[in-house]
């Protein structure tokens, strides 16, 4: 199947520093890419939608300015959290998708805010 | 927009058993459901999707089923073993916006016995 890959895997900062993670799909063109927030014991929550070249799209409630979404190719497309706060940590992962493929998913980042 | 309700949130059975879990959505226009394995701190992985020109499909031990009329859609476990156990997300997608952007369920988590 498709492959994903999402790195890093685990992140634990300090307070107000800014995070990056990057999702790869390795083996096709993802023309859409997907950015989602899983709270332990709960179900993905979709943050944007990342089309190439284009801005993202955020959903209701996601502020844009705090999660940065580029997506500059069809095979990369990255996240930063920007002066991330305790309650910013989560579980991260990315999917990628294409009119031909369904969503393959990341393995996850796992983000603590000390 | 799209709402997906998923029960039971958690189902206890014996290995050998069957398991059912069951999915409703709102959204007529949706017209692909997938079916997503997650393991405790793994990726969500796809066992199964259906399409909505299609009532069943079947792959060894799992099944979906899908009610357009209804709008339900159901997956079907047979012979369940103990790697089973894990949280399972259903999920619904309009294909034609091109965006193949999901709207999960809540989840359900699924214990097999030995």
């Amino acid at each position: 199947g498709a492959v994903v890959s999402q790195h890093p895997s685990w992140v634990i900062c300090k307070s107000g520093t800014s995070v990056k993670i990057e999702c790869r799909s390795l083996d096709f063109q993802a023309t859409t890419m997907f950015w989602y927030r899983q709270f332990p014991k709960q179900s993905l929550m979709l943050m944007a939608t990342s089309n190439e070249g284009s801005k993202a799209t955020y959903e209701q409630g996601v502020e844009k300015d705090k999660f940065l979404i580029n997506h500059a190719s069809l095979t990369l497309s990255t996240l930063t959290v920007t002066s991330a706060h305790p309650e910013d940590s989560s579980f991260y992962i990315c999917s990628a998708g294409s009119p031909d493929q369904p969503q393959h998913f990341g393995d996850g980042t796992r983000l603590s805010i000390l | 927009g799209e709402n997906v309700e998923q029960h039971p949130s958690t189902l206890s059975v014996q290995e050998g058993d069957s398991a059912v879990i069951k999915c409703t959505y709102s959204d007529s226009a949706s017209n692909y459901f997938p079916w997503y394995k997650q393991e405790l701190g793994k990726r969500p992985q796809l066992i199964i999707d259906i399409r909505s020109n299609v009532g069943e499909k079947k792959d060894q031990r799992i099944a979906v089923t899908l009610n357009k009329t209804a709008k339900h859609f159901s997956l079907h476990i047979t012979e369940t073993q103990p790697e089973d156990s894990a949280v399972y997300f259903c999920a619904a997608s309009d294909m034609n916006t091109g965006f193949q952007k999901l709207v999960f369920g809540t989840g359900t988590r699924l214990l097999v016995s030995p």
